[in-house]
């Protein structure tokens, strides 16, 4: 298993700005994901972060607006570029080791607010 | 396109009650299916996968691919159950993926 820790846990921010989300995994993990859960709705998968090169972004998703590293196998940042109100949601970080079965273990979550 | 459905949003049962969350999924290839559940102030975790073919707190799960339903059951419902419960299909392309329905909220009544 993965303890996965993100933070920060909620921000509240101003329109046009951006915020970075750290995500620690405690032990090495082989996959690391950023999923969206905008109010009321399901996860919708972001990106695969991808040590060492450049994250797979999802369809909707562009490098420019959810900027992701992934420097080593335990840490990885997601950032909302230039955010707008829309993009007020619960950003999520999960992680698999050992062979991807498909389990993923998550981090609490950041809830951000963008006014 | 791959995609998971959740007709029930929010499902009440009593107590004791039996329940069943109902999934249904398209997909091309084989797939791979989950429940994943949430409880009240807890992270998302996974409940159990198809594949293990086994009961969690009571929980199961058959995957129907005539139907292509992969529906949670459980026989008699308790009280801890309440919880948002997400299905989930892995997809297998040239890396991995997992996809998750829009959720149902279990709500189970003393």
């Amino acid at each position: 298993s993965a303890v996965i820790s993100q933070k920060p846990s909620r921000d509240i921010c101003q329109r046009g700005t951006s915020l970075t989300i750290q995500c620690q995994v405690d032990s090495q993990v082989t996959m690391m994901f950023w999923y969206r859960q905008q109010p009321g709705q399901s996860l919708t998968l972001i990106a695969t972060a991808n040590q060492g090169s450049e994250a797979t972004y999802e369809s909707g998703f562009v490098i420019d607006k959810f900027p992701i590293s992934r420097p080593n196998l335990t840490f990885s940042t997601l950032t909302v570029s230039n955010m707008s109100p829309e993009d007020s949601s619960i950003y999520l970080c999960s992680a698999t080791s050992g062979t991807y079965t498909g389990e993923l273990f998550f981090g609490e979550g950041s809830r951000l607010t963008v006014l | 396109a791959q995609r998971v459905t959740q007709p029930e949003k929010l499902l009440s049962v009593f107590k004791g009650a039996p329940v069943e969350l109902k999934c249904n999924y398209s997909y091309s290839g084989s797939p791979e299916l989950f429940w994943y559940v949430q409880y009240s102030r807890q992270r998302l975790q996974l409940l159990l996968r198809h594949i293990s073919r086994e009961s969690i707190k009571g929980f199961t799960a058959d995957l129907n691919k005539g139907e292509t339903s992969f529906h949670l059951k459980k026989p008699f419902a308790q009280e801890e159950d309440s919880a948002m419960y997400y299905c989930a299909l892995m997809r297998k392309t040239s890396y991995d993926k997992v996809i998750f329905g829009p959720g149902t909220s279990l709500s189970v009544i003393p």
